[in-house]
């Protein structure tokens, strides 16, 4: 059980374009998705936590027009990132949570993004 | 102080010796505290929680957890060149709040 997917794996898209990733958790009800970022050999960075049927919270720092968080459903989170350029070029990795206290997070097995 | 604090490493520990990964953390009312295992191009996993003081034994794993220090540790027995990944604690102090580590890099050297 608890298991969390993204969708796609990888993508590779145009600077300037904008990409959308999802993430489904496929056996639980996720009331709680988080999404992070990590560039090679550096930490996970939590962009933002997005609670089903509220506007996602985002980190400091983190562009909420630019990186639009969707939380439609208790098992669909998407991630999509707007004119993208170069620097956005990372591993983009989702969790979800049942949102229950102490509760743990599920990570979904992530999405490299290469943006030319 | 950051929230949740880890070596960085790297921790080189010969195979079949025990590891120990640690942990200390800022926020005295945490209640839950995990361990994730992430290899090196993919997504952590999760291997461990623990929410009461005392050891918490799974496998070859055992998660310690004192509230009094505010310290949590792992052990891994009898390790294994497949244990070579990056090892982060995390901490939940409350509700949706999650805090990581910035991970402990682990290497099992055959």
């Amino acid at each position: 059980g608890a298991v969390v997917s993204q969708h796609p794996s990888w993508v590779i898209c145009k600077s300037g374009t904008s990409v959308k990733i999802e993430c489904r958790s496929l056996d639980f009800q996720a009331t709680t998705m988080f999404w992070y970022r990590q560039f090679p050999k550096q930490s996970l960075m939590l962009m933002a936590t997005s609670n089903e049927g509220s506007k996602a919270t985002y980190e400091q720092g983190v562009e909420k027009d630019k990186f639009l968080i969707n939380h439609a459903s208790l098992t669909l989170s998407t991630l999509t990132v707007t004119s993208a350029h170069p620097e956005d070029s990372s591993f983009y990795i989702c969790s979800a949570s049942r949102g229950l206290a102490g509760d743990e997070q599920y990570f979904g097995p992530g999405t490299r993004l290469t943006v030319t | 102080q950051k929230e949740v604090e880890q070596n960085s490493g790297p921790l080189s520990v010969p195979e079949g010796a025990i590891a120990s990964l640690n942990c200390t953390y800022s926020d005295r009312g945490s209640q839950s505290f995990f361990w994730y295992r992430q290899y090196s191009g993919k997504s952590p996993e999760l291997i461990m929680f623990i929410y009461s003081n005392g050891d918490k034994e799974d496998g070859r794993f055992t998660a310690q957890l004192n509230k009094a220090s505010q310290y949590v540790s792992l052990l891994i027995r009898d390790s294994q060149p497949s244990d070579s990944a990056t090892y982060l604690c995390a901490v939940n102090p409350t509700g949706n709040q999650f805090y990581f580590g910035t991970g402990t890099s682990l290497t099992v050297i055959p």
